[in-house]
């Protein structure tokens, strides 16, 4: 299994400032995953983040809005870009284990835009 | 990259009774994972199926995968207060690594 710590947990922050989340497992994994969980809804992937290359952006996700850090294989930042109040989610990370099998999530960071 | 679909998205089960969840993929699938996130928790893993047909249980839990690795289901017998949660199917494409989400379905039990 992985232990993945996500932090914050909470923030409540003001429109048009950013918040940077990070990500760190115990373990090194290849693939680091961002998910948006709108309130009631399922989970929308992000991105995938990739050690030593680019993050590759879903649909509808641009780097300029959602900047992806990965400097090592067991640490990644996602940061939410000058926000709006349709920023407000719960924003998760995820990894693979072992064998590229089940998906282990991070706490989630419940994210409110005010 | 697939679509999947998953039904219904509410659930409101007498305690004891039985329920299931289905899901629906646009294209067929690798493989099929289950997740259940209880209410302000985040996704954990409850199974993988991988081969057509296939049937995995967990105590009251029966996952099953389609013939043609398209769709699944999730049946719950004897729904307890515990069983309460939102269950996810996420579909793996051939030749993909991306999990693609259901929509969910939100379980209420009433004692």
């Amino acid at each position: 299994s992985a232990v993945i710590s996500q932090k914050p947990s909470r923030d409540i922050c003001q429109r048009g400032t950013s918040l940077t989340i990070q990500c760190q497992v115990d373990s090194q994994v290849t693939m680091m995953f961002w998910y948006r969980q709108q309130p009631g809804q399922s989970l929308t992937l992000i991105a995938t983040a990739n050690q030593g290359s680019e993050a590759t952006y879903e649909s509808g996700f641009v780097i300029d809005k959602f900047p992806i850090s990965r400097p090592n294989l067991t640490f990644s930042t996602l940061t939410v870009s000058n926000m709006s109040p349709e920023d407000s989610s719960i924003y998760l990370c995820s990894v693979e284990g072992p064998g590229g099998t089940e998906a282990f999530f991070g706490q989630g960071t419940r994210l409110t835009v005010v | 990259g697939q679509q999947v679909m998953q039904i219904p998205q509410y659930q409101h089960v007498q305690e004891g009774e039985d329920f299931t969840t289905y899901c629906n993929s646009s294209t067929t699938l690798s493989n099929i994972q289950w997740y259940k996130q209880r209410p302000g928790g985040h996704p954990v893993f409850l199974i993988q199926l991988v081969k057509s047909g296939e049937v995995k249980k967990q105590k009251r839990l029966t996952f099953q995968f389609g013939e043609a690795k398209k769709n699944s289901s999730l049946h719950i017998t004897a729904t307890q207060t515990t069983d309460v949660g939102t269950y996810f199917c996420a579909g793996v494409g051939d030749n993909d690594y991306k999990l693609s989400f259901g929509a969910g379905t939100t379980v209420t039990v009433r004692a």
